[in-house]
């Protein structure tokens, strides 16, 4: 099974918009992760929060964590055409740190 | 840094038949995992390696498939007698560290295709 689930499951918005997905997950984790997936490509690190962490921003990009409720957010802000992919959080969690990762979000940003 | 290079990209095969794939972390990380993804799911942990050493393998990994890690360097993932269940995108990654704070580099992924 796996440690996060996303939601929404598909986002269809328009460029300039924002789009938010939220992430919640079961264990206490190590960090949480944000990816990025274009179609039949490998996935891209966006940004990591570590669990004594609230908020954390890059670029567009702003992710929250609440720890005590199991769950974070991405907000992208102003979104562009190539914003257009899946996005997936992964929690690391254990004695090494393992990843696992929730089922995504898939976002289309049209013109 | 030219990134994490998997081999073949494409693989189509019949069931029965025995498959090897290749990943090429990025040189200087020490860790090496692989994953699996099918269609519309996030990627399912499959194993990892710290050097040469493979340290944790999942329930998902049967008796059909082996990695290995020779040198520390390359890795190979190999299934033998392949079923219609095989069939997804294989995905390798790196990371520099040895701490969970370091990101993974994904590489594009081989896809399977077992007919």
């Amino acid at each position: 099974s796996q440690q996060g689930e996303e939601d929404p499951q598909a986002l269809s918005i328009q460029e300039g918009e924002n789009a938010t997905m939220n992430c919640s997950y079961k264990t206490s984790i190590n960090n949480l992760q944000w990816y990025r997936q274009n179609s039949g490509r490998g996935l891209v690190h966006l940004i990591l929060i570590r669990s004594n962490e609230r908020e954390k921003h890059s670029g567009r990009l702003r992710v929250t964590l609440d720890t005590s409720k199991k769950s974070s957010s991405l907000l992208i802000t102003a979104s562009r055409a190539a914003d257009t992919a899946s996005y997936f959080c992964a929690t690391a969690y254990g004695s090494w740190g393992k990843l696992q990762f929730g089922a995504g979000t898939q976002v289309v940003v049209t013109p | 840094d030219t990134g994490v290079s998997q081999n073949p990209r494409h693989k189509i095969t019949k069931r029965g038949q025995n498959v090897t794939f290749r990943c090429d972390p990025i040189s200087e990380h020490n860790r090496l995992y692989w994953y699996r993804q099918t269609l519309g799911q996030g990627p399912e942990f499959l194993t990892y390696f710290q050097n040469e050493a493979q340290l944790e393998k999942s329930r998902l990994l049967s008796d059909r498939f082996s990695a290995e890690r020779p040198k520390g360097s390359f890795s190979t993932l190999e299934i033998q007698r392949t079923e219609q269940g095989d069939s997804a995108m294989y995905l390798c990654a790196s990371s520099r560290s040895t701490t969970s704070d370091s990101p993974l580099h994904f590489g594009n992924g081989t896809r399977l295709t077992v007919t």
